[in-house]
């Protein structure tokens, strides 16, 4: 069983901090990576992609890959409290775009 | 901006009872899906469905479920006869293409089996 691993949390940072989440994976072939949003009772929002090992920057929000490690991060600067959400790592198997999720990290942020 | 349309809502339906969940993929994309979250748990996949074919399906996806695009425009997942633990959020998602990579999810239909 290929599995995506986060941590549950909650993880609580004050407001204007910077939030940092975590996500292992286990298939070390798979070669793309997806962050997704997800608000209580609301579908996953695409946030970001990576595909290659080092840093994205997208707004305040960088994706960081090391397939050498099999460890994909996001993080957020300048968190606010729109923020609060959970977190889902994803990564794409297989030849039609399959993804698998993690269980999803909780994120609060407080004023 | 082009979305991903699901209906209906909320369903409740009884034990037994078949179930048609359908969804309306952005219209240029290619590659469709389903996928379920029950409550509290994580995000499944169920099925992907290209050029009129079911081209992957989960354990989870056995002989009560089907996936059919019956007129180039919605996409439906039929639950024939649902248990229990069929409740859950059911999100359909559609894709460009396979280099792209990215899915976009629609608003969820929540199935209520009593």
């Amino acid at each position: 069983q290929k599995e995506v691993e986060q941590n549950s949390g909650p993880l609580s940072v004050p407001e204007g901090a910077i939030a940092s989440l975590n996500c292992t994976y286990s298939d070390r072939g798979s070669q793309s990576f997806f962050w997704y949003r997800q608000y209580s009772g609301k579908s996953p929002e695409l946030i970001m992609f990576i595909y290659s090992n080092g840093d994205k920057e997208d707004g305040r929000f960088t994706a960081q890959l090391n397939k050498a490690s099999q460890y994909v991060s996001l993080l957020i600067r300048d968190s606010q409290p729109s923020d609060s959400a959970t977190y889902l790592c994803a990564v794409r198997q297989g030849g039609y775009n399959k993804l698998i999720f993690g269980a999803g990290t909780r994120l609060a942020v407080h004023p | 901006e082009p979305e991903v349309t699901q209906t209906p809502s909320h369903q409740v339906t009884q034990m037994g009872q078949e179930v048609i969940l359908r969804c309306v993929p952005i219209s240029n994309h290619l590659y469709f899906y389903w996928y379920r979250q029950i409550l509290g748990q994580k995000v499944e996949f169920l099925v992907s469905f290209y050029n009129n074919e079911i081209s992957e399906k989960s354990e989870i996806f056995d002989d009560q479920f089907s996936v059919e695009r019956p007129d180039g425009s919605n996409f439906t997942l039929k639950i024939r006869s649902t248990k229990l633990e069929d409740s859950a959020m059911y999100f359909c998602a559609s894709g460009l293409g396979l280099n792209t990579g990215e899915l976009f999810f629609g608003e969820g239909s929540r199935l209520t089996v009593l």
